[in-house]
């Protein structure tokens, strides 16, 4: 939806190795999000872009890394990937032109972290 | 912070039948931007419908209707003549009317239809 491509989009990995998942828009907008997804916990926010090189933190920070070096990437990174990171992934665009300023969201990216 | 609660984890209604999904928020802000998505079994997050704080008149998506409650912070969801295709997952959002755009999402409600 709205030109939001995750990749990948299946990953499973063992603790202590890095993971870097991107996130790719095609509509040059300028806010970006990550999110994750856990049972009884609804989306989390992770990190947040305001455009190229302007990142903050979201609720659940620790452990992730964040950069945007391009308007249509924003790439997640875990230093070292540890068990409670296995989760999916959601990034998100907001398109304040769409009707009602919508935020779309990605297609996730299921991360397991053996 | 703001925070959103969903109380029901789980709902069903019989098909073509009425089902309210119920929300609740805090927030000391005025400026706000309430939203329903649905995730189905595909996992892909899909907007159902959105409320301005500011606007009195609830919003209304062909059979998706809310009740927005302002001085009870409340945000509920009305399906009408429910599909099997509702079926899904139904997380309420809020959104600051103060810039950056993040969202802050309730738990969840697993809505079961019943044919």
């Amino acid at each position: 939806d709205a030109g939001i491509t995750q990749s990948p989009r299946h990953k499973v990995t063992e603790t202590g190795t890095p993971v870097t998942l991107r996130c790719h828009q095609t509509e040059n907008h300028r806010y970006m999000y990550w999110y994750r997804q856990d049972p009884g916990h609804g989306l989390r926010l992770i990190h947040y872009s305001y455009g190229v090189k302007d990142t903050d933190k979201g609720e659940v920070s620790d452990g992730y890394s964040v950069s945007r070096s391009k308007t249509e990437d924003f790439l997640l990174t875990l230093e070292s990937a540890t068990s409670s990171q296995t989760s999916v992934y959601f990034c998100a665009i907001f398109d304040p032109s769409a009707g009602g300023k919508k935020q779309y969201f990605g297609p996730g990216t299921r991360l397991t972290v053996t | 912070a703001q925070t959103v609660t969903q109380s029901q984890p789980e709902m069903s209604v019989q098909e073509a039948e009425t089902v309210t999904l119920s929300c609740t928020y805090d927030t000391s802000e005025s400026d706000y931007y309430l939203f329903w998505y649905k995730q189905p079994p595909s996992r892909q997050m899909i907007l159902v419908i959105r409320q301005e704080a500011y606007k009195q008149q609830n919003a209304t998506e062909n059979r998706f209707s809310v009740n927005f409650q302002k001085a009870a912070k409340s945000f509920s969801l009305k399906i009408s003549d429910s599909q099997l295709g509702d079926a899904a997952m139904y997380f309420c959002a809020y959104r600051s009317g103060l810039g950056n755009e993040k969202l802050t999402f309730g738990t969840g409600t697993r809505l079961t239809i019943i044919p």
